[in-house]
């Protein structure tokens, strides 16, 4: 399966800094989706963000979408120590039957 | 609500030998579960799509007759690695579709991590 591009691939920044990652993809989707993972542990679901919305917000979580440009882009505000994570983009592609291919993610450190 | 489990959390066995992982809709049902495999450092991979009562849809390049799935109720769908050998040594996700919700409706459970001797 066709997977979707992050960048970066790794991100360090201080505590209270913002975080930017971004995901591009190569189809037509019904949705995309954002996730965290903890080193070796499952899947949190963040947010996700319909075909036909620009933009999302959840608490310190901002996502934007363009589809004409196939991309979209998770912010962190305010980060904190605990969200260092990996972070993963999936997209709900058309007609696909709900299948989710996910992006190489950013592995994100927060330091204290 | 929503929760998928999957059992065993993790699992060691022997090269050669068959290992059956389990992922349980605990308190709803799914028409349509998911299997991925993540390696380390690496992102998860679709693996196939299992349907409740039909024969699972692999993606390309995923052997079926190595990686058999079953879904035999609305609530269960397993996994059978058969004649593992380390490189099949990975962590295992499943994920299951709200029945009746929407198509966005997915849901995770916790993996497997298989470790192949």
């Amino acid at each position: 399966s066709q997977q979707g591009e992050e960048d970066p691939q790794a991100l360090s920044i201080q505590e209270g800094e913002n975080a930017t990652m971004n995901c591009s993809y190569k189809t037509s989707i019904n949705n995309l989706q954002w996730y965290r993972q903890n080193s070796g542990r499952g899947l949190v679901h963040l947010i996700l963000i319909r075909s036909n919305e620009r933009e999302k917000h959840s608490g310190r979580l901002r996502v934007t979408l363009d589809t004409s440009k196939k991309s979209s882009s998770l912010l962190i505000t305010a980060s904190r120590a605990a969200d260092t994570a990996s972070y993963f983009c999936a997209t709900d592609e058309n007609n696909q039957g709900g299948k989710l291919i996910f992006g190489q993610g950013t592995e994100l450190s927060v330091k204290p | 609500g929503a929760v998928v489990s999957q059992h065993p959390s993790w699992v060691i066995c022997k090269s050669g030998t068959s290992v059956k992982i389990e992922c349980r809709s605990l308190d709803f049902q799914a028409t349509t579960m998911f299997w991925y495999r993540q390696f380390p450092k690496q992102s998860l991979m679709l693996m196939a799509t299992s349907n409740e009562g039909s024969k699972a849809t692999y993606e390309q390049g995923v052997e079926k007759d190595k990686f058999l799935i079953n879904h035999a109720s609305l609530t269960l769908s397993t996994l059978t690695v058969t004649s593992a050998h380390p490189e099949d040594s990975s962590f295992y996700i499943c994920s299951a579709d709200l029945l009746g919700g929407s198509s966005y409706e997915q849901y995770f459970g916790p993996g497997t991590r298989l470790t192949v001797t």
